[in-house]
C-alpha cells in the first residue's frame, strides 16, 4: 500500500466552486506539505504544517486553506476555484530528522473550468 | 528572476549515454542540495542528496556541487530507457535557518533515453 495517499486522482470542476482535496499518510510523519506544480513553473509550496497545531502558509497560499485533522491527514480546500488553479497537486510529508527528504503523493490533477 | 534555474528540456539520448543535468540558484546561503525524480503521472521521489560542496556517488549517478559557482550537477552514466523522466533539482537553507528547511525546487528538466 502506497504510504502517502490523495483522493481524488483528478477532479473537474466549474469556476466558483468550492473543492477539498485529501492527503493521508501511513509514515508516521509529523510534517505535511501541499504542493502545485505547473510546466515550467516547477513545484511551489502552498502550506505546510510540522503538526496538528501548526499551519504556516507556503509561496502561494492565496485562495487557498488547509485542515490538519490529525497527524495522517492534511487537506487543501479551494474556497471558490478559478481557472489559474488548474494544476497538478501534490501532498508531502517528512520526518522531523532528515526533513528535506520529502515523500510524494501520486498527485491530484485539478481542472477549473 | 527565479532563485533556481533548470534548463526544461526535453533531453532525448541514446541508451548507454553519459547525461548531465544542471541548475544553477542565486541564494548563496543554499546548503542542502538534492535530486527528485518524477515518473510521468507519479509523484517526484528523493534520488540523491548532498550536503555543501563536493561530489556524492550512487551506482550509476553522481551528484556534484560547486557553491562558488551557484551550480549543481547530476550525472547519470550508462543510461537506461528506464531513466527516462523529469528530474527536478531542489535546495534548502541551512538548520539554523527560520524558514525552516523549505525546499525551493527547479522547473525539472525531461529525459528521454531512447532504447
Amino acid at each position: 500500500d502506497a504510504d502517502v495517499t490523495q483522493t481524488p486522482r483528478n477532479r473537474i470542476t466549474k469556476t466558483g466552486k468550492r473543492i477539498m482535496l485529501e492527503c493521508s499518510q501511513t509514515k508516521g510523519h509529523d510534517r505535511m506539505y501541499w504542493y502545485r506544480q505547473d510546466p515550467g513553473l516547477g513545484l511551489r509550496l502552498i502550506y505546510y504544517s510540522f503538526d496538528v497545531k501548526d499551519i504556516n502558509k507556503g509561496e502561494i497560499s492565496d485562495g487557498y486553506s488547509v485542515s490538519r485533522q490529525a497527524q495522517a491527514k492534511f487537506s487543501l480546500s479551494l474556497e471558490s476555484a478559478i481557472p489559474n488553479q488548474t494544476a497538478l497537486y501534490f501532498c508531502a510529508t517528512s520526518g522531523a530528522v532528515g526533513a528535506d527528504t520529502q515523500y510524494f503523493g501520486p498527485g491530484t490533477r485539478l481542472t477549473v473550468l | 528572476q527565479k532563485e533556481v534555474e533548470q534548463d526544461p528540456g526535453p533531453l532525448s539520448v541514446p541508451e548507454g549515454a553519459i547525461v548531465s543535468l544542471n541548475c544553477t540558484y542565486s541564494n548563496s546561503a543554499f546548503q542542502y542540495f538534492m535530486w527528485y525524480r518524477q515518473y510521468s503521472r507519479k509523484g517526484p521521489e528523493l534520488l540523491m542528496y548532498t550536503y555543501s560542496s563536493g561530489n556524492k556517488e550512487d551506482g550509476r549517478f553522481t551528484a556534484q556541487v560547486d557553491k562558488s559557482s551557484k551550480y549543481i550537477s547530476l550525472f547519470i552514466r550508462d543510461s537506461q530507457p528506464s531513466d527516462s523522466a523529469t528530474y527536478l533539482c531542489a535546495m534548502t537553507l541551512g538548520a539554523s535557518s527560520g524558514s525552516a528547511r523549505q525546499l525551493t525546487f527547479g522547473s525539472g528538466t525531461q529525459l528521454t533515453v531512447l532504447p
